[in-house]
């Protein structure tokens, strides 16, 4: 069965402390896998789409890799402005659907 | 940019009320989205459309139906709108084959069924 799974659920840093959320899968004829940033309140804002293990992507403080298994996404030096819930989703070969994660909900204390 | 945009921020309506929750989107994207987003239950597919006029059925349809009459835009109708309906509706649109069909959100429209 195709999966996405998160860890962890939530996660508190203080500013400057650098860390890494995870996103497991098991899917068949992965196409793409993204990651989603999403505020209180608001729709998701895209970040990353990675294709293949192996790829590496960064955006600011945010760098996303991909393996076979699972993706992480790391953050350096993280502000308070950071905080949010961070999704992750997969995509399968010529399937049009979304496997979402249940997300990690991301606190940075000044 | 994408620019995906939804009719309405926050809606409040009653039970048996006709509910219509519009998306358009302004990037030509062949494929649209709808989804709710409840605490616990992340982000569930209610319908998907993959061409004008053409729609199927996501992973909980039941007591929704929607309509794509022009490309652009997509539309998510509650027939007789009930309490558990309640819930943060959210509209995505993607373009089959580009970036890996990324799918663009828009900022989601909170709906409350008293």
């Amino acid at each position: 069965e195709d999966q996405v799974t998160q860890s962890p659920e939530a996660l508190r840093l203080q500013e400057g402390e650098s860390s890494s959320l995870n996103c497991s899968y098991t899917v068949s004829g992965l196409r793409g896998l993204f990651w989603y940033r999403q505020d209180p309140g608001k729709g998701p804002e895209f970040l990353f789409t990675l294709y293949s293990a192996g790829e590496e992507k960064e955006k600011e403080r945010l760098k996303a890799t991909l393996t076979k298994k699972e993706s992480f996404l790391h953050i350096t030096a993280p502000k308070p402005e950071d905080s949010a819930t961070y999704l992750c989703a997969v995509s399968r070969n010529n399937f049009n659907k979304f496997y979402f994660g249940s997300g990690t909900k991301l606190n940075v204390k000044p | 940019d994408v620019k995906v945009t939804q009719s309405s921020r926050y809606l409040v309506k009653r039970t048996g009320e006709k509910v219509f929750l519009e998306c358009v989107q302004d990037m030509d994207h062949e494929n649209m989205f709808w989804y709710r987003q409840d605490p616990g239950l992340g982000l569930r597919l209610i319908y998907f459309s993959y061409d004008v006029k053409m729609k199927e059925k996501g992973d909980i349809p039941e007591g929704y139906s929607v309509s794509r009459e022009k490309k652009e835009r997509f539309s998510l109708i509650l027939e007789s709108a009930s309490t558990n309906q309640t819930s943060m509706y959210l509209c995505a649109s993607s373009a089959p084959g580009q970036v890996g069909d990324t799918q663009y959100f828009g900022p989601g429209t909170r709906l409350t069924v008293l």
